[in-house]
């Protein structure tokens, strides 16, 4: 399984765009990358997920560079909703492959 | 509503009992998941299932087991083995493994006092 390595914190203000880069050097060629949003005492949601260049939703983006070996999140115009742990996993769908999450990265968005 | 259900919310249980956290989904998903989480960290997994009468286990499966014996059901048990049991359980479950979206629950508490 790729490992990820994803910043512990980040601080941000109001309305101020938001990016959240994800290490992951090991990533298999059949690999995508996925990022969830978990808010305490929840479970985690599913924000966005990719294999390669831009994908955009109502919620983020999600830049991949050509070599995929690291991922970035970008939230635009953060509200303090958005404060949050944000999980970026890396992983294919194949038999016999586990959904593993790392430690996240923990976003407080000030007023 | 389709969706991923765990009950209770909160369940506290003396040292020494086994207790069972239930999980049910009615989303016609083949993979289910187990994480525990201690305050502060990231989840951990303890157990999966991609398929009924079959799991693995995860990076802490030690003092749990599972079952798999209906497709919509994945019921966890915390044994008296399990030394530091009080954290926040998550159940999870997705189409396939990998790649394919999770839907969680919304978790159990369990108190060990």
């Amino acid at each position: 399984l790729a490992k990820t390595t994803q910043p512990i914190s980040m601080d941000s203000y109001e309305g101020q765009e938001v990016n959240i880069t994800c290490s992951h050097n090991n990533i298999a060629t059949n690999d995508y990358i996925t990022w969830y949003q978990q808010f305490p005492s929840q479970g985690p949601r599913f924000i966005i997920q990719g294999y390669k260049t831009k994908v955009t939703n109502e919620v983020a983006s999600l830049f991949i560079p050509a070599d995929r070996k690291s991922s970035t999140l970008s939230l635009p115009r953060v509200s303090l909703s958005d404060t949050a742990v944000y999980y970026c996993l890396v992983g294919h769908n194949n038999a016999g492959n586990m959904l593993t999450f790392g430690g996240g990265t923990r976003l407080m968005v000030k007023p | 509503d389709g969706g991923i259900t765990q009950s209770p919310k909160y369940l506290f249980r003396k040292e020494g009992q086994n207790v069972t956290l239930s999980c049910e989904q009615n989303l016609n998903h083949d993979a289910m998941y187990w994480y525990r989480q201690d305050p502060g960290q990231g989840l951990r997994l303890i157990y999966y299932s991609q398929i009924v009468n079959d799991f693995q286990k995860g990076d802490i499966a030690e003092g749990y087991s599972v079952s798999r014996e209906k497709k919509e059901s994945f019921p966890l048990t915390v044994t008296s083995a399990q030394k530091n049991p009080t954290a926040f359980y998550l159940c999870a479950s997705s189409i396939g493994t990998g790649n394919a979206e999770a839907f969680f629950g919304q978790g159990t508490r369990l108190t060990v006092v």
